[in-house]
């Protein structure tokens, strides 16, 4: 069965410290992988994805994230962290075209920058 | 740009009866995507449409779930009737391209639905 799995509920980090939230998929194909983040009464936003090519990608308010087709993994990272980063966010993974269209999202990772 | 615009934001009902939630994507947003998110997990697809064609219902309870997307813009979802177990948030999102292409979509603030 396709999955995506975060398995760190919370990650806690220190303002001014870098963070990783990781996030590794078992889907068919070359998939498409994707970020969203969750703030407090606000809808899911899109931060970044990787679709072909430099497997680090670069996306919104300083995140990126590291494709690693070995591991099916990709993990999102910023090397200084903020207090606004808090917030829960979530994996998403696409299959590649022949293993359907249905976009698969992980559990979610609730983040939380102490200051 | 006008974003994912969704109501009612909050719904409460009793179970067995029905509700229905509607949804107005981005303009020009070829693929629509209904989800369901329980507290405290993923969202999880129930339907996706491009244009006014289903793409993929497989996660669609159609014995009590319906969606349509009339005229490939605005779209309603309904369950009826409700069961204890539907109270989530169902979110709403469009993506620009067809639902081949690896688009990001963009999420609407989501409906809550509480069913007692």
């Amino acid at each position: 069965a396709q999955s995506v799995a975060q398995p760190e509920d919370q990650v806690n980090v220190a303002e001014g410290n870098p963070l990783t939230v990781k996030c590794t998929y078992s889907v068919s194909g070359n998939p498409y992988l994707f970020w969203y983040v969750q703030y407090p009464n606000r809808g899911l936003q899109f931060l970044l994805k990787y679709i072909t090519g430099d497997n680090l990608v670069k996306g919104s308010y300083g995140f990126e994230a590291e494709f690693n087709k070995s591991q099916t993994s990709f993990h999102l990272k910023k090397p200084s962290a903020l207090v606004s980063d808090s917030a829960l966010y979530f994996c998403a993974v696409r299959p590649g075209n022949t293993g359907g269209f249905k976009t698969i999202f992980g559990a979610g990772t609730r983040l939380f920058v102490k200051a | 740009e006008a974003g994912v615009a969704q109501s009612p934001r909050y719904k409460i009902i009793e179970k067995r009866q029905s509700v229905a939630f509607w949804c107005n994507p981005i303009s020009g947003h070829a693929t629509l995507y209904w989800y369901q998110q329980i507290l405290g997990q993923g969202p999880k697809l129930l339907i996706q449409f491009q244009n006014n064609g289903v793409v993929d219902d497989s996660q669609l309870p159609k014995d009590r779930f319906s969606a349509e997307r009339l005229k490939g813009v605005d779209s309603t979802l309904k369950i009826q009737p409700a069961k204890l177990e539907d109270s989530a948030v169902y979110l709403c999102a469009s993506s620009l391209g067809a639902a081949g292409f690896a688009n990001e979509q963009f999420f609407g603030p989501g409906t809550r639905l509480t069913v007692l």
